[in-house]
């Protein structure tokens, strides 16, 4: 069975922060593991994805994310916060070959000027 | 990637009535999900369609209440039937261009309020 915790409801920052949002993982297999953006009333846009090449990993809009294996953990960050990312971020879990994805609760990230 | 679209984008319903939602992919696609999102929640599979037979049921989740069907390779629709205000979510469609990548990508979802 595969698992996501993604720590914190909520995370607020100040425009031009750093943002952190946190990802941890279960997985008895090795993982692909991917973060998703939903912007209000919208689907799901795929951020970025790890599937087991480069541990830190570049996505759109300036985010990256490192694959941990030691700690379990898929952490998105981004040096400077804008007011257009504030959004929910999903985090979720596959395995090669294994077709469904396991979501994270999400983070709601909130950008105050 | 894939461009998806939905409709309808929203609806509002009467309990016990039944509403079916369509999804609609730019190119041929592998595999085609189906997942609720309930009020400030995360996303649930709730099924996998495939094309040319049953689709396949995530625990708790019935073909009685949630029927699929899927007649091509761009093509699925998602009812659900006898309506009841808890069924109030949103509903997205995703498709995986292959099997291997694990990589989904979504439609903008169908908000259903039941009223």
């Amino acid at each position: 069975a595969q698992s996501v915790t993604q720590l914190g409801s909520h995370v607020s920052v100040s425009e031009g922060a750093l943002v952190l949002l946190r990802c941890n993982y279960s997985s008895s297999v090795p993982p692909y593991l991917f973060w998703y953006v939903q912007y209000p009333n919208q689907g799901l846009q795929l951020l970025l994805k790890y599937t087991s090449a480069a541990t830190l990993v570049k996505g759109i809009n300036g985010f990256e994310a490192e694959f941990k294996k030691s700690e379990t953990s898929f952490h998105l960050t981004k040096p400077s916060a804008h007011m257009s990312d504030a959004a929910e971020y999903f985090c979720a879990v596959t395995s090669p070959g294994y077709s469904t994805l396991t979501f994270g609760k999400g983070t709601m990230l909130l950008v105050s000027p | 990637s894939a461009v998806i679209s939905q409709k309808p984008s929203r609806d509002i319903c009467q309990r016990g009535t039944s509403l079916t939602i369509q999804c609609q992919v730019d190119s041929q696609v592998t595999m085609m999900f189906w997942y609720r999102q309930q009020p400030g929640q995360s996303l649930t599979l709730i099924a996998t369609a495939n094309q040319g037979s049953e689709a396949t049921y995530e625990s708790g989740f019935v073909i009685d209440k949630f029927p699929i069907s899927r007649p091509n390779l761009t093509f699925s629709t998602l009812t659900v039937s006898n309506m009841s205000p808890e069924d109030s979510s949103i509903y997205l469609c995703s498709v995986a261009l292959n099997r291997d990548s694990g990589e989904q990508y979504f439609g903008p979802g169908t908000r259903l309020t039941v009223t």
